[in-house]
């Protein structure tokens, strides 16, 4: 069955440093991949997404994410975090037909 | 409007009362999405709509919640003798076909069953 894992319920980082979210899905084909933002109080906003190609996707606001076969994951990083980044972020899969599986979420906080 | 409507934003209820929540998707969006996302849960499928097609409606808990939506465009789920357990945000999204295609969200109705 197609599933994403975020193993990292909440990540606390330095504004500046650099922050990498882990995401690994269970999927038989070729997967579409998605990477999602929630802010306090609003509704998921889409960062970036692989269909195919090439493997390392740039998104909004920074963000970028590879995808890796061979490891079934599709981590999100940026090099320098900023306090406005604190927020919940998700992953997601495209499966088969109309269904996207999330993950649980990773909750991100940042510190001065 | 240019996003995802939602409404209410907030809606408390009591425990054995029916709620009624609406979503405006996106003009010319045909598929049309239901989530529940629970405190400290990720997203859980609910139900889904893609143009004139029947409804999968698969992710539905128990036989107290339904979804339909009129003419293609506006959706309202219900979920009739509330529980406690119902109590979450439940959050709405359409997108232009399917799997393949962007997801846009609404902010979501924010449901508190006493």
């Amino acid at each position: 069955a197609q599933s994403v894992t975020q193993p990292d319920i909440h990540i606390t980082v330095s504004e500046g440093a650099s922050l990498e979210l882990r995401c690994n899905y269970s999927y038989g084909a070729t997967p579409y991949l998605f990477w999602y933002v929630q802010s306090p109080g609003q509704g998921l906003q889409l960062l970036l997404k692989y269909f195919s190609g090439d493997t390392l996707v740039q998104g909004i606001k920074g963000f970028e994410a590879e995808f890796k076969r061979s490891q079934s994951s599709f981590n999100l990083r940026k090099p320098s975090v900023h306090w406005s980044d604190a927020a919940e972020y998700f992953c997601a899969v495209g499966a088969g037909g109309f269904k996207t599986i999330f993950g649980a979420g990773t909750r991100l906080f940042v510190k001065a | 409007g240019a996003g995802v409507s939602q409404s209410p934003s907030n809606k408390v209820t009591e425990k054995g009362k029916d709620v009624e929540l609406r979503c405006d998707p996106i003009s010319g969006h045909t598929a049309l999405y239901w989530y529940r996302q629970s405190l400290g849960q990720g997203l859980e499928f609910l139900i889904y709509f893609q143009g004139n097609s029947a409804p999968d409606k698969s992710g539905l808990p128990s036989d107290r919640f339904s979804a339909e939506r009129t003419g293609g465009s506006v959706s309202t789920l219900t979920i009739q003798r509330t529980q406690q357990e119902d109590s979450a945000v439940y959050l709405c999204a359409s997108s232009f076909r399917d799997r393949g295609d962007i997801q846009y969200f609404g902010a979501g109705t924010r449901l508190s069953v006493l």
